[in-house]
């Protein structure tokens, strides 16, 4: 069966800092891959997907990056956080060709102070 | 600006009753609809999607949809207290890279 792994679970980092998010997929290849971020009381924000290695999407302009060196390995990157960076980041996948919802991983609560 | 517009809630229920939650979205042209299920802290997880008018059964839970009045319906029969949850509303068109999630609606069942 299919998983799907994210971590840190908690993150607290200072403005300014880097931050490196890794999501790992098991048991399918060739996933579509996403990055969403859930800021308290509102909707899920699509930052990034990807539907294959090195192929990303970016849906807001913002300090965020994401890159995928690997077929079931996606990263969120940011070279220097602001505080409104904060959030419950979520990395997901769906199946390539067909579109049943998606399989979020456990999420990363990020703070920055 | 497309979006998805679910009452925040919180929706309170005794236990053993029918809870009733409610999505409208504004573009036309979505095709695939989901409800999604969060507890707090953790992440989404996938209840029900419905891509054709009309009712959609799975258990306790039917699903709703009424694209000509562009609503989206959710319903949970006897809700029991581990259905209480803050419940996700997504919308999007054929595929899921433009997935719109609406805020969602925050269900308490009391026992």
């Amino acid at each position: 069966s299919q998983t799907i792994h994210q971590w840190p679970a908690t993150l607290v980092q200072p403005v300014g800092s880097p931050l490196s998010l890794e999501c790992t997929v098991e048991g399918t290849s060739n996933p579509n891959l996403y990055w969403y971020r859930q800021a308290a009381g509102r909707g899920l924000q699509l930052l990034f997907y990807s539907v294959g290695i090195g192929q990303i999407s970016s849906e807001v302009p913002q300090n965020l990056s994401a890159s995928r060196p690997q077929d079931r390995q996606f990263i969120l990157s940011s070279k220097k956080l602001l505080l409104s960076d904060s959030g419950f980041y979520l990395c997901a996948w769906t199946a390539g060709q067909s579109f049943y919802g998606y399989t979020f991983g456990s999420g990363t609560r990020l703070t920055v102070v | 600006q497309k979006e998805v517009e679910q009452n925040s809630g919180p929706l309170s229920v005794p236990e053993g009753a029918i809870a009733s939650l409610n999505c409208t979205y504004s573009d036309r042209g979505s095709q695939s609809f989901f409800w999604y299920r969060q507890y707090s802290g953790k992440s989404p997880e996938l209840i029900m999607f419905i891509y054709s008018n009309g009712d959609k059964e799975d258990g306790r839970f039917t699903a709703q949809l009424n694209k000509a009045s562009q609503y989206v319906s959710l319903l949970i029969r006897d809700s029991q207290p581990s259905d209480s949850a803050t419940y996700l509303c997504a919308v999007g068109g054929n595929g899921g890279f433009k997935t719109i999630f609406g805020a969602g609606t925050r269900l308490f069942v009391k026992a």
